[in-house]
């Protein structure tokens, strides 16, 4: 059982180009999330999905973009990388519909430099 | 929106002795879960403890436990018997709506041998 799996675990872009963020689970979870983490700092909500077919903005979603065909898979993208966009991104996904309890898991987190 | 503050950027606590982090937050909503997550430099997030705010009573976890005062808006955890291994970055977290979860900025815990 691998949990959640995020690729890459590390990169460094240029200005300006672009990138998929790829995460899978293989748990079954209803909901996913994206968060990035600054150095120092807690955890930020980019977007979330509580369902296939279904996602919303978090806290901080401007310059990225996500999509949920599948209940596996919650790909992240970076549009035109600025800067500030250097963080660690963890995606993490949690089971349940319409629950506030459940634990969520974490993926291992990908440490993107934009330079 | 709510908010989550952790008053304490970084703690320390000898080997074996007990540690209490700090962790108030801000909400309208009367039903909310509440979380302490621990991320290792690995940079692993596991959860620790969870309590639900319906819940008078304090949620425990062998070592760990939280104090939760309501009224307050506090949610403290108090790690007893503390150990090399319990060294981490330590982050409350509020729950109130399925979708979302807000975090803290984080405590980081030294464990002197």
């Amino acid at each position: 059982n691998a949990g959640v799996t995020q690729t890459p675990k590390f990169r460094i872009l240029k200005i300006g180009q672009s990138m998929t963020l790829q995460c899978t689970q293989d748990m079954n979870h209803n909901y996913m999330y994206w968060y990035r983490q600054d150095p120092g700092m807690g955890l930020k909500l980019i977007y979330y999905s509580v369902g296939a077919g279904i996602t919303d903005k978090g806290e901080v979603p401007n310059g990225y973009n996500v999509s949920r065909s599948t209940t596996e898979d919650f790909p992240l993208r970076l549009e035109l990388a600025a800067p500030s966009q250097t963080s660690v991104y963890f995606c993490a996904s949690r089971p349940g519909q319409n629950t506030l309890n459940t634990e969520a898991f974490f993926g291992q987190g990908t440490r993107l430099t934009v330079v | 929106a709510q908010t989550v503050t952790q008053s304490q950027p970084e703690m320390s606590v000898q080997e074996a002795e007990t540690v209490t982090l700090s962790c108030t937050y801000d909400t309208s909503e009367s039903d909310y879960y509440l979380f302490w997550y621990k991320q290792p430099p690995s940079r692993q997030m596991i959860l620790v403890i969870r309590q639900e705010a319906y819940k008078q009573q304090n949620a425990t976890e062998n070592r760990f436990s939280v104090n939760f005062q309501k009224a307050a808006k506090s949610f403290s955890l108090k790690i007893s018997d503390s150990q090399l291994g319990d060294a981490a970055m330590y982050f409350c977290a509020y729950r109130s709506v399925p979708g979302k979860s807000t975090f803290g900025d984080g405590t980081t815990l030294t464990v002197k041998p």
